[in-house]
């Protein structure tokens, strides 16, 4: 399975933008780029996924870059409630998940 | 509303007394699987299935069985429970197998085995 690599924290202030990198250098031309959060004591819930295009969606921004070896989920203005563990993934043909350790993001008020 | 259910949400156990953690997703999706997550390992894919009647193993299906009887439902069977499988469950369900859609998770189970 691809492997993912992302920071073990990160630290932003509130109303600011939080650009979380994600490194995937192993990455085939079939997987499927997907960020996954999960808020303290819940299900994780998706957040945003892509192939080699720039994504947008309410929730985030996903900028994947062209060898498609990186990637970075960004928070255009962070609220406490976007503190979370957030994973990075690559996803194949039978959608088995590998979660990684995730970032977790703290917001400071 | 769209969702997967989880039943129960808690549930404490012991050693040896086969129980079942319920799975269902009202969406008509094709793909389920059961995660576990434990500190320190993050979330494991314990079991999946692409469609009725079809599934195959995760990472850590040692001591777990499953069934996808009906396209709605995909139980968690632990035959013969033991401490080691204390941990949080998760169910997720897609729409298909590609990588194009976004996995829905329950709410979580946390079990206890004494």
């Amino acid at each position: 399975d691809a492997k993912t690599t992302q920071p073990n924290s990160m630290e932003s202030n509130e109303e600011e933008p939080v650009h979380l990198p994600c490194n995937h250098s192993t990455i085939s031309g079939t997987d499927y780029i997907h960020w996954y959060r999960q808020l303290p004591s819940q299900g994780p819930e998706y957040v945003i996924h892509g192939l080699t295009s720039n994504v947008n969606n309410r929730m985030a921004s996903l900028a994947i870059a062209e060898d498609r070896k990186s990637s970075t989920l960004i928070l255009h203005r962070a609220t406490l409630r976007d503190a979370a563990v957030y994973y990075c993934i690559l996803i194949q043909g039978a959608q088995k998940l590998v979660f990684g350790q995730g970032t977790r993001l703290t917001i400071n008020p | 509303e769209a969702q997967v259910t989880q039943n129960p949400r808690y549930l404490i156990t012991v050693t040896g007394k086969k129980l079942t953690v319920t799975c269902s997703q009202n969406m008509n999706h094709e793909y389920m699987s059961w995660y576990r997550q434990d500190p320190g390992l993050g979330l494991r894919q314990i079991y999946y299935s692409m469609n009725v009647e079809v599934t195959d193993k995760g990472d850590v299906p040692e001591g777990y069985k499953v069934s996808r009887k009906e396209k709605r439902n995909f139980p968690l069977i632990l035959e013969s429970p033991s401490p080691n499988q204390t941990s949080l469950y998760f169910c997720a369900s897609s729409p298909e197998t590609s990588g194009k859609n976004e996995q829905f998770f329950g709410p979580g189970t946390r079990l206890t085995v004494l």
